[in-house]
């Protein structure tokens, strides 16, 4: 399954709603996960099943989406939430990955 | 608290081999899926291999099927990659992860992931 994650890049001032989107080339149920990752480290889980908030995780950050249409939503961005985002189709075998987007926080 | 710590990494010659560990503490190893998936550098992360957690099936990317062996030892609390036949573009940051299912074999995210060590393939 091939995921089209998009935009590869944007940049946002704290306050912002930034919304991303990762596009499957064929139905995962709600088998769709997103991680956050700050340089030399390792990921972050923040959204699994679609929708589900991952434990620790801030309730500003959201996930939506069913079959091959899924979102990730940061309300009222912070300068922390600046990092690389990607998302997870787990439906499948083998697991395959977002191209990944880079969230600037000005 | 959970822990993986990934250890092996280095610099090796394309054709030679390389065995990676991850190291488990803060859970029941032996009740959890564990993959691997790297990333190499400026890239985005590519799934390398899962082994159920008790050990009795695999599966592989197709990109390292024939070369690269996971393995674990439930008494150890530790997961191996074997990776053989090293290519130029093996090279990236390997990450051990914890799979969020338990004693299942339905396929799950990752809910926890190593540092990663980083393996260079260079002549």
């Amino acid at each position: 399954t091939t995921l089209t994650q998009s935009p590869a890049f944007m940049s946002a001032t704290p306050g912002d709603k930034v919304t991303i989107s990762c596009k499957a080339s064929q139905n995962i149920d709600d088998d769709m996960d997103w991680y956050q990752q700050k340089p030399g480290e390792a990921p972050i889980f923040i959204i699994q099943e679609g929708t589900t908030l991952a434990p620790g995780i801030s309730p500003r950050f959201s996930g939506s989406g069913y079959g091959t249409d899924f979102t990730l939503t940061i309300r009222n961005t912070e300068s922390e939430d600046a990092a690389y985002y990607f998302c997870l189709q787990h439906d499948n075998f083998p697991f395959t990955f977002g191209q990944g987007t880079k969230l600037e926080i000005k | 608290q959970v822990q993986l710590v990934e250890s092996g990494g280095g610099v090796v010659q394309p054709g030679r081999s390389l065995r990676l560990a991850c190291a488990a503490s803060g859970f029941i190893f032996s009740n959890y899926g564990m993959h691997w998936v790297r990333q190499a550098p400026g890239k985005g992360p590519e799934w390398v291999a899962i082994i159920w957690y008790d050990g009795r099936n695999k599966y592989y990317a197709d990109s390292v099927k024939d070369r690269f062996t996971i393995s674990r030892d439930n008494s150890n609390n530790t997961l191996y990659l074997q990776m053989t036949n090293l290519r130029a573009d093996d090279t990236a940051v390997y990450y051990c992860a914890r799979g969020v299912a338990v004693n299942s074999y339905q396929p799950s995210p990752f809910d926890f992931w190593g540092q990663g060590t980083l393996v260079t393939v260079s002549s």
